[in-house]
């Protein structure tokens, strides 16, 4: 089946700085890359997905880039704001299969000092 | 319009009970998938269902049991509780096809 691995699992940054965070995907076939954000007592927010036809996509200040030869993604957040603070997942997906499930990365908490 | 909700938002329980966890899905949705959150890791899928039928199963026992309904709500069923049951439970829902999958703020289950 498919594994997901996530680095670094912690990550702290001032705010206004950028922060990266990296996984990598085990299954060639995997076509669908959701990122989703934690916050506190929350579920999942799906903040962000690109998938395999796409080599970048962006919203705002968030931005997500595929390389399908090596098998990782990437979620950059630019200027960032105490406000991002939150425990950030990466996912991957085989989508018009039978296959259904969203496997999950272990998580990357971010910290934003004001 | 309304997100996924779950209820119970907390819940707890001793070893050897039985719980049924409830979810609606977003509207216009129509596919339920659960997934287990265990305190610091990543949600862990246990099953979806779709048509009110089980379409897939991840690696969870037969303690855990689902049911969808027409109105495609859905309960998450989980007999003979062990110690290591307590998590987060998490509902996603989904439309079928190239939808991506939303997520309630789930169940606090724990265990005595």
């Amino acid at each position: 089946g498919e594994n997901v691995e996530q680095h670094p699992s912690t990550l702290s940054v001032q705010e206004g700085d950028s922060a990266v965070i990296k996984c990598t995907y085990s299954d060639s076939a995997s076509n669908y890359f959701p990122w989703y954000k934690q916050e506190l007592g929350k579920g999942p927010q799906l903040i962000i997905d690109i998938r395999s036809n796409v080599g970048e996509k962006k919203d705002q200040r968030i931005a997500v880039t595929l390389n399908k030869t090596a098998k990782h993604f990437s979620l950059h957040i630019t200027e960032t704001q105490p406000e991002d603070s939150a425990v950030y997942f990466c996912a991957a997906h085989l989508m018009d299969t039978g296959r259904r499930a969203l496997t999950f990365g272990s998580g990357t908490r971010l910290q934003v000092q004001p | 319009d309304a997100g996924v909700t779950q209820s119970p938002t907390h819940l707890i329980k001793t070893r050897g009970q039985q719980v049924t966890l409830r979810c609606s899905p977003k509207s216009g949705h129509d596919t339920v998938s659960w997934y287990q959150q265990a305190l610091g890791q990543g949600p862990q899928f246990i099953f979806q269902y779709y048509e009110e039928e089980e379409r897939q199963r991840g690696n969870f026992p037969d303690r855990f049991s689902g049911h969808q309904f027409p109105n495609y709500s859905s309960e998450l069923n989980v007999n003979a509780l062990l110690l290591g049951d307590s998590a987060l439970y998490l509902c996603a829902s989904s439309r079928q096809g190239n939808q991506p999958q939303h997520f309630g703020d789930g169940t606090r289950l724990s265990i005595l």
